[in-house]
């Protein structure tokens, strides 16, 4: 059973700060990883993705891939309270298989 | 490009009642996923199409759910009878082909059984 892990939270942070979101997996079998941010009352939206260790930059989020320690990261800097959201870390192997998803971190911003 | 179609949007029904979602992907979408989502909880995959065909539904509860893709364009998902645990946003995904793509979702079905 492929399992992806992350903290509930909330995870509260000031406007401004950097966020730290972590996700760890359990199937060494990994290919990718995907950070979705998700609305309260909407579907997820992909923001990052990373298939190679190291870290990953697009504007003001940053995924970093440890394989051998089968963790995944999002920072995002200068949060703002738009960043105000649950994010789902999900993981795939490779071809044909499916995302899982671990149980998303809630991460609020404060003005 | 227009984005994942779904509805209805929302439903109540009462348990061992039928209920059926729709969902119409990106066009030119072959593989086609649902996935159930219980509150605080992430997606679950219940069942993923590629054309017209079942990849995978390990995860789908067969003695109450069912879905089918019969012309590889929509689907329909359908739960009888419906427990109080459906209770959930049900969740259609598509990507063009297979593999290395990114998965859009669509707005989702919010189900509620009384």
């Amino acid at each position: 059973q492929k399992e992806v892990e992350q903290n509930s939270g909330p995870l509260s942070v000031p406007e401004g700060a950097i966020a730290s979101l972590n996700c760890t997996y359990s199937d060494r079998g990994s290919q990718s990883f995907f950070w979705y941010r998700q609305y309260s009352g909407k579907s997820p939206e992909l923001i990052m993705s990373i298939y190679s260790n190291g870290d990953k930059e697009d504007g003001r989020f940053t995924a970093q891939l440890n394989k051998a320690s089968q963790y995944v990261s999002l920072l995002i800097r200068d949060s703002q309270p738009s960043d105000s959201a649950t994010y789902l870390c999900a993981v795939r192997d490779s071809g044909y298989s499916t995302l899982t998803f671990g149980k998303g971190t809630m991460l609020l911003v404060s003005p | 490009e227009a984005g994942v179609a779904q509805s209805p949007r929302y439903k109540i029904i009462e348990k061992r009642q039928s209920v059926a979602f729709w969902c119409n992907p990106i066009s030119g979408h072959a593989t086609l996923y649902w996935y159930q989502q219980i509150l605080g909880q992430g997606p679950k995959l219940l069942i993923q199409f590629q054309n017209n065909g079942v990849v995978d539904d390990s995860q789908l509860p067969k003695d109450r759910f069912s879905a089918e893709r019969l012309k590889g364009v929509d689907s329909t998902l359908k739960i009888q009878p419906a427990k109080l645990e459906d209770s959930a946003v049900y969740l259609c995904a598509s990507i063009r082909g297979r593999g290395q793509e990114t998965q859009y979702f669509g707005p989702g079905t919010r189900l509620l059984v009384l």
